[in-house]
């Protein structure tokens, strides 16, 4: 069965600093992997998603990834954070259980992204 | 622009009413799904559907229903609501095809049972 870990519920960096949000995750078969940004009260956004192809990920607001198989990981990264960086971060991996590769998310607990000034 | 839309951000509801969230996508997509965020546990799938009149239950059924009469609408019902199910609701959707793709989210459900 799928899995996803990240390790860290909070973390917290001053601006301008490198953000490093971490997600590992469990899977027997090729992952399909998605990192989702959710501001207060609000839903769940794309950042960025892996399914095949180049390993390192480019997605909105200067957010990167990059699948390392052989570690099972799909870390967060951006270079510079940003106030506007502060958000709950949520890495998630495809369920192959249910219908194949098309069905359901699962989502690690979330790392709360605090920036200080 | 594609679209989920639930019916209310806010809801206040008393221990034992029956409460209906609704969602509404406009992207044709055949999954939706409707999940529980509470802190410290991220989310966690209630049910799925992933055709009309189609469910399957997920991590946590117990105390739920579902309904999808139509393709872009799917309800969670509570039967019978209880103070430890207040919490935030998201419901989303996502497309069956070729390559895999990403859910979409609704704004959320913030429900309160008091």
């Amino acid at each position: 069965a799928q899995s996803v870990t990240q390790l860290g519920s909070h973390v917290s960096v001053s601006e301008g600093a490198l953000v490093l949000l971490r997600c590992n995750y469990s899977s027997s078969v090729p992952p399909y992997l998605f990192w989702y940004v959710q501001y207060p009260n609000q839903g769940l956004q794309l950042l960025l998603k892996y399914t095949t192809g180049a390993t390192l990920v480019k997605g909105i607001n200067g957010f990167e990834a990059e699948f390392k198989k052989s570690e099972t990981s799909f870390h967060l990264t951006k270079p510079s954070a940003h106030m506007s960086d502060a958000a709950e971060y949520f890495c998630a991996v495809s369920d192959h259980k249910r219908g194949g590769s098309q069905g359901n998310l699962i989502f690690g607990k979330g790392t709360k992204l605090s920036v200080k000034p | 622009d594609v679209k989920v839309t639930q019916s209310s951000r806010y809801l206040v509801k008393r221990t034992g009413e029956k409460v209906f969230l609704e969602c509404v996508q406009d992207m044709d997509h055949e999954n939706m799904f409707w999940y529980r965020q509470d802190p410290g546990l991220g989310l966690r799938l209630i049910y799925f559907s992933y055709d009309v009149k189609m469910k399957e239950k997920g991590d946590i059924p117990e105390g739920y229903s579902v309904s999808r009469e139509k393709k872009e609408r799917f309800s969670l019902i509570l039967e019978s609501a209880s103070t430890n199910q207040t919490s935030m609701y998201l419901c989303a959707s996502r497309l069956i095809g070729p390559t895999n793709t990403e859910a979409f989210f609704g704004q959320g459900t913030r429900l309160t049972v008091v």
